[in-house]
């Protein structure tokens, strides 16, 4: 069964980025048959999609966030990470990880627990 | 981007009974990509249908999923305990996916 963990600081200062990372274990994020998402949730906004990354390093922005955003994976670690630029606190949300299958933005079938992230000074 | 409105907001019902979520989008979904999610209070959401009505993995039969087109139902036909949560409704056919807004379902 595969695992998703979120890890990174619950606290960013507003203007500067948001960095995360999944560490995926029972599965690769290698495995061409699966994408590889960032999904936020917030009181404000609900769910959110960020976007996704392949194994081959294509990535698939949300409009919204796509020039605040990189996502990036790391195959020898088993690994995916995002960065979000010049927080706000419009950012503070809880952050997920998941493995996505399917077209487009894909549906997500398995999910990390979440991580909060408080944006504050 | 596609808006998804899920109806009713609340729904309060009791064990053993039947219970129709209803998920609305502004425009067509794409080949009825669409997908449910049940989310308990400090968890993620967990994935229980894909393509508005196959089932996932491990998800009991007592959930169904239909529609086609703008219009799409979750349907649990005999509810049990740890069925009340908030469900989900997603759209993937349309880029940028999009979520509805959620319907709580709790126990009457």
């Amino acid at each position: 069964q595969v695992q998703l963990q979120e890890s990174g600081p619950g606290l960013v200062k507003p203007s500067e980025t948001l960095s995360l990372t999944c560490t995926v274990s029972g599965g690769s994020v290698s495995s061409g048959s699966y994408y590889w998402s960032w999904i936020r949730q917030s009181p404000g906004k609900g769910l959110e999609w960020i976007g996704y990354i392949y194994y081959s390093g294509s990535t698939n922005y949300n409009p919204s966030l796509k020039s605040r955003v990189t996502i990036s994976v790391d195959t020898s670690k088993n690994q995916f990470s995002l960065k979000l630029s010049s927080v706000t606190a419009a950012d503070t949300a809880v952050y997920y990880c998941a493995r996505t299958v399917g077209v487009t933005t894909g549906y997500f079938q398995h999910w990390g627990q979440g991580t909060l992230v408080t944006v504050s000074s | 981007e596609i808006v998804l409105t899920q109806s009713p907001g609340t729904l309060s019902l009791s064990p053993g009974e039947r219970a129709t979520l209803s998920c609305r989008a502004s425009q067509s979904v794409s080949s009825s990509y669409l997908a449910w999610y049940q989310q308990k209070p400090g968890q993620a959401p967990r994935l229980l249908i894909y393509g508005a009505s196959s089932r996932a993995t491990g998800i009991p039969d007592r959930f169904s999923g239909s529609g086609s087109g703008t219009d799409f139902t979750l349907t649990i036909s005999r509810l049990e305990p740890e069925d009340f949560a908030v469900y989900y409704c997603q759209q993937y056919g349309n880029s940028p996916g999009t979520f509805g807004q959620g319907t709580k379902l709790e126990i009457k």
